[in-house]
């Protein structure tokens, strides 16, 4: 079945370092939909980005991931941490049902 | 903006009791879904429904059940509560199939089972 690694389940940075997050899934599906969601504390889960497009950077509120087949990864980059990115990560893989697979996720904590 | 709310916020529940969670969309979508989420497993879909009267077992259904009365409700039913079932538990709904398009998450219920 469908399947979303995140490895790292804590990061902890200093402001102002750049940031990455991995995320690698295994999927039978060509057209898989890969997913970054973000968790605030205290708010609900929202998407932060999403491609299906293989080898093509995608990017919002400063966070970019570029999607690549061939070693089915999905990592979050940013290339400048800061205080208020601190929060729960979660790669998420859409396949060729309704549902999405979501990783373990990852805790950003960026400190000053 | 989407809509989605959940209620109780929180709930203390016994074990063995039964605890009802409600989910309330307001988006217009079809597809509606019950996560929970522990630390070191992330999200996980406990049930999902993309009508009114039929929901889907998704990847961890054992011990929970769900009742889709209308496109704007679906409810997760525990029968009989356990303390492994302490969680926090979201709802999510989503225009058409989730696997392509985005989810709309509400707030969250955390539920502790004693």
């Amino acid at each position: 079945g469908d399947s979303v690694t995140q490895k790292e389940g804590l990061v902890t940075l200093t402001e102002g370092l750049p940031v990455m997050l991995n995320c690698t899934y295994q999927t039978i599906y060509s057209n898989a939909f890969l997913f970054w969601y973000v968790h605030y504390l205290n708010e609900s889960p929202r998407l932060l980005l999403k491609s299906s497009t293989d080898n093509k950077r995608t990017e919002h509120q400063g966070f970019h991931a570029t999607l690549h087949k061939s070693s089915s990864s999905f990592h979050l980059q940013k290339s400048s941490a800061q205080l208020s990115d601190s929060a729960l990560y979660y790669c998420a893989l859409g396949g060729s049902n309704a549902k999405l697979t979501f990783g373990k996720g990852t805790k950003l904590s960026v400190k000053s | 903006e989407a809509a989605v709310t959940q209620s109780p916020r929180s709930k203390v529940a016994v074990t063995g009791g039964k605890v009802t969670l409600s989910c309330h969309q307001t988006n217009n979508h079809d597809y509606m879904y019950w996560y929970r989420q522990d630390t070191g497993h992330g999200l996980r879909l406990i049930h999902y429904s993309y009508v009114a009267d039929s929901t889907e077992k998704g990847d961890i259904p054992d011990g929970y059940k769900a009742s889709r009365p209308s496109q704007e409700n679906f409810s997760l039913i525990l029968e009989l509560a356990s303390l492994s079932q302490t969680a926090v538990y979201f709802c999510a709904s989503s225009d058409w199939g989730g696997a392509f398009y985005e989810q709309y998450f509400g707030p969250g219920t955390r539920l502790t089972v004693l």
